[in-house]
């Protein structure tokens, strides 16, 4: 059974903070990682995606992947309050017949306090 | 383009009637995905298609019936509406090998 971890917060920072978001998983062959960002009410938004070990940065958002300890994580610098969102991670991995969907973790509820 | 869009947005059922989710995507993916989201939770998936006339369980499949005539449309059956169906219901799609699903605006039902 394939899982994808992450704490479900609230994860409370204050407005110009860094957010750090972190997610584990439990399949060693898992090829690709991604961070959604989900609004109340609304659908998830791909925000970041990373591939190989080591860091991605796009903007104000850096994704960190390290695949010999299975986690991976999303920093968000000088967080706004439009940040405050739920954010989840998801894992894709390879089989012989295709790719596999993705697996979601529960998602981290981030409020960013003005 | 519209993207993806799933109809309708809101209903409520009473158990055991069936309904169908409709959910239609103009991009040309051949991938297809449905998911539901239960309260505080992450996205499970249903069933998923490679292709018309391909489909394939997830992770949460019983209850649930899928059909892929058209690379278009893949509506979500459901038979004989339980209470704990009662969730969000997200339909995505994608490119073959593409990392990101896109997503609909979800479908909100309550099987009371």
């Amino acid at each position: 059974q394939k899982e994808v971890e992450q704490n479900s917060g609230p994860l409370s920072v204050p407005e110009g903070a860094i957010a750090s978001l972190n997610c584990t998983y439990s399949d060693r062959g898992s090829q690709s990682f991604f961070w959604y960002r989900q609004y109340s009410g609304k659908s998830p938004e791909l925000i970041m995606s990373i591939y190989s070990n080591g860091d991605k940065e796009d903007g104000r958002f850096t994704a960190q992947l390290n695949k010999a300890s299975q986690y991976v994580s999303l920093l968000i610098r000088d967080s706004q309050p439009s940040d405050s969102a739920t954010y989840l991670c998801a894992v894709k991995g390879l089989r012989n017949s295709g790719n596999t969907p993705l697996v979601f973790g529960k998602g981290t509820r981030l409020s960013v306090i003005a | 383009n519209a993207g993806v869009t799933q109809t309708p947005k809101f209903r409520i059922l009473k158990i055991g009637q069936s309904m169908t989710l409709q959910c239609t995507q103009d991009m040309n993916h051949n991938y297809m995905y449905w998911y539901r989201q239960d309260p505080g939770m992450g996205l499970k998936l249903i069933y998923y298609s490679v292709g018309a006339g391909i489909t394939d369980k997830g992770e949460v499949p019983n209850g649930y019936n899928v059909s892929r005539s058209t690379t278009e449309d893949f509506p979500l059956r459901l038979e004989l509406a339980a209470p704990s169906q009662t969730s969000v219901y997200f339909c995505a799609s994608s490119y073959q090998g593409a990392p990101s699903n896109y997503f609909g605006p979800g479908t909100r039902l309550t099987v009371l």
